[in-house]
Parts: C-alpha cells; sequence; structure tokens
C-alpha cells in the first residue's frame, strides 16, 4: 500500500523559530505537494515540487520555503513562524499528469505560541 | 481559472437517510472532478473521481457522484448514511492550466449523522 508519511502529528513552536515539516514517500512519484488547511477555507496550496530541486510557488507562499534534494522527501520550511501560521499542514503527492488522485499524509497540527 | 463551490459547510442527517453533498465547479476546459473524504485527525482520502467517459461515478463506501455539464455540478450521494460516514468532504477540481494536476479544493462539508 502507498505510504505518505509526515514526520510529527503535533508540533508546538514558539514565533521566531525556524520550523521543518518533512515529508516522505515511498511511491517514485514525481510531484508533491504542501498545503495548509484551516477551517472555513478549506485547503490551500503553499508550495508544490513536480521533480527533485524543482519547486513552485502555491497560492499563498508568503513565509514558507521547501526543499527537495531527494524524489522521496519533501520538506516544507517556516522561516520565522508567526502565530498567523499555526494551522493543519498536509502533504500530498502525485504521479504524472495522467493518474489523478493525489495521496495524502496524516496530517501535522501546528501550533504556535 | 478553475473553481469549486461546495454549498452547506455543515450537514446533519439521520442515520438510513439520504446523503446529498453539492459541488459547483466552474473551468474553462472539461474537468477533472475529485470528492475526498476526512476523518477526524486524519489526512484525506479519494472517495472518487471523474476524468473522463461515464458521468456516474461510483465510489468507495457507497458514495457515488454524478458529473452534470449542464449543471456544472458534482454532487455526491448516498442512498443510506451510516454512523460512520460523520466526517468532512472536500470537493476539488483539478487546475489544468500547468505541467503539474494541482487540485483546487472547496471549502469542505462537514457531515453529521445523528441516530
Amino acid at each position: 500500500d502507498v505510504k505518505v508519511t509526515q514526520s510529527s502529528r503535533y508540533l508546538v513552536k514558539r514565533t521566531g523559530e525556524k520550523v521543518f515539516l518533512e515529508c516522505v514517500q515511498d511511491m517514485d512519484h514525481e510531484n508533491m505537494f504542501w498545503y495548509r488547511q484551516d477551517p472555513g477555507l478549506g485547503l490551500r496550496l503553499i508550495y508544490f515540487s513536480y521533480d527533485v530541486k524543482m519547486k513552485e510557488k502555491g497560492d499563498i507562499p508568503e513565509g514558507y520555503s521547501v526543499s527537495r534534494e531527494k524524489k522521496e522527501r519533501f520538506s516544507l520550511i517556516l522561516e520565522s513562524a508567526s502565530t498567523n501560521q499555526t494551522s493543519m499542514y498536509l502533504c500530498a503527492t502525485d504521479i504524472l499528469r495522467d493518474d489523478y488522485g493525489y495521496t495524502f499524509g496524516s496530517g501535522t497540527r501546528l501550533t504556535v505560541v | 481559472a478553475q473553481s469549486v463551490t461546495q454549498l452547506g459547510s455543515h450537514v446533519s442527517v439521520s442515520e438510513g437517510a439520504l446523503v446529498l453533498l453539492r459541488c459547483n465547479y466552474s473551468s474553462s476546459v472539461p474537468p477533472y472532478l475529485f470528492w475526498y473524504v476526512q476523518y477526524p485527525n486524519q489526512g484525506l482520502q479519494l472517495l472518487l473521481k471523474y476524468t473522463t467517459g461515464a458521468t456516474l461515478v461510483k465510489g468507495i463506501n457507497g458514495f457515488e457522484a454524478e458529473f452534470k455539464k449542464s449543471e456544472t455540478s458534482f454532487h455526491l450521494t448516498k442512498p443510506s448514511a451510516h454512523m460512520s460516514d460523520a466526517a468532512e468532504y472536500f470537493c476539488a477540481v483539478s487546475d489544468q492550466s500547468g505541467a503539474t494536476n494541482k487540485l483546487i479544493f472547496g471549502t469542505g462539508t462537514l457531515l453529521a449523522v445523528q441516530p
């Protein structure tokens, strides 16, 4: 069975800290995505990557960066965490264009205090 | 640009009753449409998808959805609700403007099932 693993289920960080959220997939998928989920707003795309070292901004990239040094790992980085980045973060993967339908990780609930 | 509207952020039904969750989309090209379900404290799971072909799509757990181009709708239904169906449901449309398949999600509908 395919697996997308997010390293932490719950995370509490202080304002101003640099935060790393990790996502690892075992499916050899090219595409990986980071979304944040907030009540009433649904899922909003932060960044995505279609290949190693390749990345593109999504709809809400401000305050975030990403890293994809290996195909299986896609990291989301909060350069200086702020309270408005308290949210559920979801990683997803997809294989090319012809097999639609993401596989999601279980999510990381981040609280910034 | 593609977009999705889910009507009703909260829907409550009785166990055994019909479930109807509404989704309307906007797309300048033939859309690819999806329904996902999210159980508490979990990620999203694909329920069903429409890409091409038959407009009535069957998914897991007894759910189905019908693509109606004339109404720009993709409503999700289940004939008889079960307590285990209580979850949040998201409709999504594929953004086909680039080389990578990006999904645009609606704001979600929280389904409550009353005993």
